[in-house]
């Protein structure tokens, strides 16, 4: 069983569309990371976030962390929105500093 | 503040053969992580390196090593490519090492192995 489990593993939408990514995860966690990827590869990181709830501009992402789930939404989709969506939940191992372990991507694509 | 740099961005390679990648954080960022992302796998932590010392591994064979330097730049080598080591390598540097810093990826280096 995959300790990172994300849904839908691909999503087309139509611009305008209103948009939801999963994220489950059965490790212990501190903290949890969104990343975005674009074809030409380069990874960003749009949210990090422990507890509650973030928003930067038409991205929120929210997690609750004794249900072990994280969302990824997105309002009002636009074309330049088409990329894979990564979460990424911190895990701590055994006293190790711990590091990031991932999901298998979101592929979001978002028609005109 | 100039970005994550690594280089060079495409490599390829025969197997048996070493390779060596170099990364460069963001002035100031003292820790440096490096992922590997393959079409299958996806993306998975190599290791983590601060203030010149390995701080984590993830779970991949001793073929695979890093450095960093007192410039916190990093480098990672492979030794004795495989075909599977072909993928996307990334690296990823961040203010210093803990959950609370937010990380900076690299373009990456694709590597290919023929």
């Amino acid at each position: 069983k995959n300790e990172v489990e994300q849904s839908p593993q691909n999503l087309t939408a139509q611009e305008g569309e209103f948009i939801t990514i999963n994220c489950s995860y059965s490790v212990g966690i501190s903290a949890l990371h969104w990343l975005q990827q674009h074809p030409g590869g380069g990874i960003v990181s749009l949210f990090m976030l422990s507890s509650g709830k973030k928003k930067h501009g038409r991205l929120i992402a929210t997690i609750n962390i004794q249900e072990k789930h994280s969302s990824l939404h997105i309002t009002a989709s636009h074309p330049r929105d088409s990329a894979v969506y990564i979460c990424a939940p911190w895990g701590d191992y055994g006293g190790s500093q711990g590091n990031l372990i991932f999901g298998k991507g979101t592929k979001l694509s978002v028609k005109p | 503040k100039a970005g994550v740099t690594q280089t060079p961005r495409y490599l390829i390679k025969t197997r048996g053969q070493q390779v060596t990648l170099s990364c460069s954080p963001i002035s100031g960022h003292r820790s440096v992580s490096w992922y590997q992302q393959t079409p299958g796998q996806g993306l998975q932590f190599l290791f983590e390196y601060f203030s010149e010392t390995q701080r984590n591994k993830g779970n991949f064979p001793g073929r695979f090593s890093g450095r960093q330097f007192s410039n916190s730049r990093s480098e990672m080598n492979v030794s004795t490519l495989e075909l599977g080591d072909s993928a996307l390598y990334l690296c990823a540097s961040r203010p210093w090492t803990g959950v609370s810093y937010e990380q900076y990826f690299g373009p990456g280096t694709r590597l290919t192995v023929t």
